[in-house]
């Protein structure tokens, strides 16, 4: 079955950079796109980045466009999430989910169980 | 940026209870709307695509309707199951919008 599994949150300073990691299996990776969605403590979700099927393209949302980054790679069946400049608002339970289509963007049938990440002194 | 606004915020009601969600678009997406449920501490669950199309295992009670800019989650007969955060979510283009949520409690 179709996994996903978040790693790379923790704690960090305002100003400083995570990087996050999503390792799939189940499926085949390089076939679909991906993203990272995500959720303040006790608010709704927020769409963050998408990657194509091939990485050739990358969308993000205005939030976080110039300091996120997304990528991808498909001989390690990994998504990544390069964070930098981080703000307190940044802080969220980030998930990645996998799109149904090659090419952005759908909706969402499986996504990981998250990893929080905290921007904080 | 289309905008997805979602109504009521939170509502209570009982068992057995006819419940309606509504979204709406801030201009037409035609179909391209998802609605996921969220239970408390939980990763949210596909509910429907394409505004109407049930996802496979998700009960019956759950329907979705609309296009364009309007849009309806109906639960037919409330469980205590269903209580939950439910979200809409466009994806007309590859920038993806969510509601900002409808909070179901049973009354």
């Amino acid at each position: 079955q179709v996994l996903l599994v978040e790693s790379g949150g923790g704690v960090v300073q305002p100003g400083r950079s995570l990087r996050l990691s999503c390792a799939a299996s189940g499926f085949s990776f390089s076939n679909y796109a991906m993203h990272w969605v995500r959720q303040a403590p006790g608010k709704g979700l927020e769409w963050v980045a998408v990657i194509s099927y091939d990485g050739s393209s990358k969308y993000y949302g205005d939030s976080v466009k110039g300091r996120f980054t997304i990528s991808r790679d498909n001989s390690k069946n990994t998504l990544y999430l390069q964070m930098n400049s981080l703000r307190a608002e940044d802080t969220a339970v980030y998930y990645c989910a996998r799109d149904e289509v090659s090419s952005p963007s759908e909706y969402f049938q499986h996504w990981g169980q998250g990893t929080l990440v905290t921007v904080s002194s | 940026d289309i905008q997805m606004t979602q109504s009521p915020s939170s509502l209570s009601a009982s068992v057995g209870d006819r419940v309606t969600i509504t979204c709406r678009a801030s201009q037409g997406i035609r179909n391209y709307l998802a609605w996921y449920q969220q239970k408390p501490g939980k990763v949210p669950k596909l509910l429907i695509y394409g505004a109407s199309t049930l996802q496979s295992g998700v009960p019956s009670r759950f329907s979705g309707s609309g296009s364009g800019t309007d849009f309806t989650l109906t639960i037919s007969s409330l469980q205590p199951e269903d209580v939950a955060t439910y979200y809409c979510q466009k994806y007309n283009n590859v920038f993806l919008t969510f509601g900002g949520g409808t909070k179901v409690e049973i009354k």
